[in-house]
């Protein structure tokens, strides 16, 4: 996965504590997606970012938000975690809109208990 | 509805014996299908894009092509190594919609 990492890899949460997760790129990419994953349901886009500062909804928005600050981190906060939110969540960037394919991190382990 | 769907969920294959995998979708202004191979425990790892039917791709044992409803990741001569799970993706004319399948689970046994 070159140039872009999640952290953390692993995460155990209890339920209705705040979890962030964060995305790492430095191919200064200006797309940027946060995704889950379960089985059954293959990827839903849950967030993304255009740019600094601007995000925007995917289709699992609800108790989700994110930020960017800076080109190359985009941060996915669960706000009060429940167990319907454990899962794996993939990070992805993108030189455009994706039109050549996304480049996935690696993916955060998310279990909340 | 916007919709795509792999089948089958999981294939076994022995080493050598070729066969498809298939992805139909409905959506409303195709502007690309993607293909994607997930190792487990990673991300998945792009493999190729589709813009058009009639358009093939191919990557060493793997052969993409597309039609108007569906496209076909032909596996020649699978190996071991081939091994992983396959996902397609459609992407639509409004911005930023990604449309992911299930995946179809690869199992090429020695």
């Amino acid at each position: 996965d070159a140039g872009i990492t999640q952290s953390p890899r692993h995460k155990v949460t209890e339920t209705g504590t705040p979890v962030t997760l964060r995305c790492h790129q430095t191919e200064n990419h200006r797309y940027m997606y946060w995704y889950r994953q379960d089985p059954g349901h293959g990827l839903r886009l849950i967030h993304y970012s255009y740019g600094v500062k601007d995000t925007d909804k995917g289709e699992v928005s609800d108790g989700y938000s994110v930020s960017r600050s800076k080109t190359e981190d985009f941060l996915l906060t669960l706000e009060s975690a429940t167990s319907s939110q454990t899962s794996v969540y993939f990070c992805a960037i993108s030189e455009g809109t994706g039109y050549y394919g996304y480049t996935f991190g690696s993916g955060t382990r998310l279990t909340v208990v | 509805e916007d919709q795509v769907t792999q089948s089958p969920e999981a294939l076994r294959l022995q080493e050598g014996e070729s066969s498809s995998l298939n992805c139909s979708y409905t959506v409303s202004g195709l502007r690309g299908l993607f293909w994607y191979r997930q190792d487990p425990g990673k991300g998945p790892e792009f493999l190729f894009t589709l813009y058009s039917a009639g358009e093939e791709k191919e990557k060493e044992r793997l052969k993409a092509t597309l039609t108007k409803k569906e496209s076909f990741l032909h596996i020649t001569a699978p190996k071991p190594e081939d091994s992983a799970t396959y996902l397609c993706a459609v992407q639509v004319y409004n911005f930023n919609k990604f449309y992911f399948g299930s995946g179809t689970k690869l199992n090429v046994k020695p």
